[in-house]
């Protein structure tokens, strides 16, 4: 399967732990893309990494929430000391941006790791 | 502020009927607008992608339409099927902000048979 893959594709938690979510992009992306959806909502941007750099967070991401995207291949997406707030669907994205700048890559959806905080 | 507002929030068509769904943005500069559909529980998957020169673009039975003047899109569907009901994201793209992607919340669409 070359898709982009997330896992786990659900995770229930009680309110104060922690929770990692990881993201495996289609291979050769050079973008990878985190997404917060709650239920009736488009996706909200959290972050965005161009290889293994993260260029740009949202005020969204609080300190609670980090990134990685170590060697510039998969990704992981950690919360800390989750809030009843925190339950949505984590969705990962990845695109193949080219060299002009422009973002005209296709992205590329995971189906989301939905996160539930007791 | 870059905005994409979607309408109606949700729609409900018998199948075989055609629909339409709208999308206005404020979004600027503009870089390119793209329509999703996202199945229950599941990832959005791309249906089509414009760039501003581009007024009209077909994948099957979907029909996007642009008009940069006036900022809007719409998506038409035709013939429908049980299969298309979804949420239908558009997305723009910005060319400042790091080409950054700006959603709409969706239109909710249910064929019923």
């Amino acid at each position: 399967d070359t898709g982009v893959s997330q896992d786990p594709r659900h995770k229930i938690t009680k309110r104060g732990q922690n929770v990692t979510f990881r993201c495996d992009p289609i291979s050769e992306h050079n973008r990878l893309y985190w997404y917060r959806q709650t239920l009736g909502q488009g996706p909200e941007f959290l972050t965005y990494f161009q290889n293994e750099a993260q260029l740009e967070k949202s005020r969204l991401l609080s300190d609670r929430f980090s990134a990685e995207r170590p060697k510039g291949s998969f990704s992981t997406l950690e919360i800390q000391r989750t809030e009843q707030g925190d339950s949505a669907m984590y969705l990962c994205a990845s695109s193949r941006q080219g060299t002009s700048g422009r973002n005209t890559g296709e992205l590329f959806f995971g189906e989301g790791s939905r996160l539930t905080v007791l | 502020k870059n905005q994409v507002e979607q309408s109606p929030q949700s729609l409900i068509i018998l199948e075989g009927k055609n629909c339409t769904l709208q999308c206005n943005y404020t979004v600027s500069p503009f870089s390119n607008l793209r329509w999703y559909k996202q199945d229950t529980g599941r990832g959005p998957v791309s249906l089509t992608i414009m760039t501003f020169s581009e007024n009209t673009k077909s994948n099957g039975r979907y029909t996007a339409t642009l008009d940069a003047d006036t900022k809007q899109s719409s998506l038409h569907i035709t013939a429908s099927q049980l299969s298309d009901s979804a949420s239908y994201i558009c997305v723009v793209s910005c060319m400042e902000y790091g080409n950054k992607l700006v959603f709409g919340a969706g239109t909710i669409l249910r064929v019923k048979s």
